[in-house]
């Protein structure tokens, strides 16, 4: 089957503990994203890459890191300098840049 | 100014009715406009893009673009419950090609 996942489903984070959320695509999209969204609230970027080994800074990219070293993988690590980690985290992917196509999130608490 | 901005809803209309979702964007030049559903603890799922100024059809969606008036809207014809969810408007500019700036959805309720 083709598409977008990202794991764990649910993570629960430590103060001062960095975490690595997964992000893998079989689409062959060029484009991945991550997003950020807080509850009642749209979406915001964090991080975006349209090519291998590049990657962008999006709004709110500050105690956060990517790397994008394959084409289908897109890992985003929450550092300990993200004081208000307590989100849902979205990835998404893209073929042209345009429409997107999202994984089924993360939900990750700070306990 | 938020640089998408939606209604913030809640909107509840009546099973038939036509639903009515509005967006403004402040980028003049913006190319590309989607609409995004999600249902409530799920992720979004592209719906409609619309590129150019008028009307787009597919089923019972039509999105509207009027580039002049820098509005976007959608329309859900006899809406039914389960298109009752939250509705997100994106935007691509120009500039950074590629990343779409998101509104914060309007919440749409379809009572039975």
């Amino acid at each position: 089957d083709g598409g977008i996942t990202q794991s764990p489903k649910y993570l629960f984070r430590k103060e001062g503990q960095n975490v690595t959320l997964s992000c893998e695509q079989n689409l062959n999209h060029d484009a991945m994203y991550w997003y950020r969204q807080d509850p009642g609230q749209g979406l915001r970027l964090i991080y975006y890459s349209q090519i291998v080994n590049d990657f962008q800074k999006g709004d709110i990219a500050e105690g956060y890191s990517v790397s994008r070293e394959k084409k289908e993988s897109f890992p985003l690590t929450v550092t300990s300098a993200q004081k208000n980690p307590t989100a849902f985290y979205l990835c998404a992917s893209s073929p042209s840049f345009n429409e997107q196509f999202f994984g089924p999130g993360t939900r990750l608490t700070v306990l | 100014q938020k640089e998408v901005e939606q209604n913030s809803g809640p909107l509840s209309v009546p099973e038939g009715a036509i639903a009515s979702l509005n967006c403004t964007y402040s980028d003049r030049v913006s190319q590309s406009f989607f609409w995004y559903r999600q249902y409530s603890g799920k992720s979004p799922e592209l719906i409609m893009s619309i590129y150019s100024n008028g009307d787009k059809e597919d089923g019972r969606f039509t999105a509207q673009l009027n580039k002049a008036s820098q509005y976007v809207s959608l329309l859900i014809r006899d809406s039914q419950p389960s298109d009752s969810a939250t509705y997100l408007c994106a935007v691509n500019g120009i500039t950074n090609a590629g990343k779409s700036t998101f509104g914060d959805g309007t919440t749409l309720t379809v009572k039975p």
